[in-house]
């Protein structure tokens, strides 16, 4: 799996929208790019994943550059409850050499009041 | 709320002991993970499981076993427990090997091994 490179902290002001960035160089031409984030001590929770196309859903919105290299998960109106470590991964989404998730350091992003 | 359920949600434990920690996937999901997350460590992945079968393996210690059963619940058994294994371990699910394979994480079980 490509490696990832995200920024170990953010400030948010609630409401308004954070931007997380992801860089992921060495991605491959098969590899998505799936966010989960971890609010403290829970179970990761899965929030979006793509392959090159901007993908939205109804917690946030991913854009991922067309080179594919970085990407940027977006939390329209971040809340209080969006203080959590994010997590960016690259990996392959189908076939039958292991689907395990490689966490890094991730991203943690404490909104703020 | 995942729909993966995790037992027991603490658990304290001697060193040299043995403990069996139990999840259930999500319904209709067959492949089950297993994660251990230490402050020093971060989250890993130990052990993955197929509709019964081991499929992958990570960093998973030999005094660390995993099983799937039937009806697809999962148990990771720990055992000559260490200081170290002090953690909290987590199961996650996901649809299998040919969908997209978005995982769904367990609330996890705490284990302090004093």
């Amino acid at each position: 799996d490509a490696k990832t490179t995200q920024p170990p902290s953010m400030d948010c002001a609630e409401g308004r929208a954070a931007n997380l960035p992801c860089n992921h160089s060495t991605i491959s031409g098969n590899e998505y790019v799936y966010w989960y984030r971890q609010i403290h001590s829970q179970g990761p929770q899965y929030i979006i994943h793509g392959l090159k196309n901007n993908e939205t859903n109804e917690m946030a919105s991913l854009i991922i550059t067309e080179d594919r290299k970085s990407s940027t998960l977006i939390l329209p109106h971040a809340t209080l409850r969006d203080t959590a470590v994010y997590y960016c991964i690259v990996r392959v989404a189908k076939g039958t050499s292991g689907s395990r998730l490689t966490f890094g350091e991730g991203t943690q992003l404490t909104v703020n009041p | 709320d995942s729909g993966v359920t995790q037992t027991p949600k603490h658990l304290i434990t001697a060193t040299g002991q043995r403990v069996t920690l139990r999840c259930s996937p999500r319904s209709g999901d067959l492949s089950v993970y297993w994660y251990q997350q230490s402050l020093d460590q971060g989250l890993q992945f130990l052990i993955q499981y197929y509709n019964g079968e081991e499929r992958a393996k990570g960093n998973i210690l030999e005094r660390f076993s995993a099983q799937q059963f039937p009806d697809l619940h999962s148990e990771l058994n720990l055992s000559s427990l260490e200081l170290g294994d002090s953690a909290l371990y987590f199961c996650a699910s996901s649809g299998g090997v040919t969908q997209y394979n978005e995982q769904f994480f367990g609330p996890g079980t705490r284990l302090t091994v004093l």
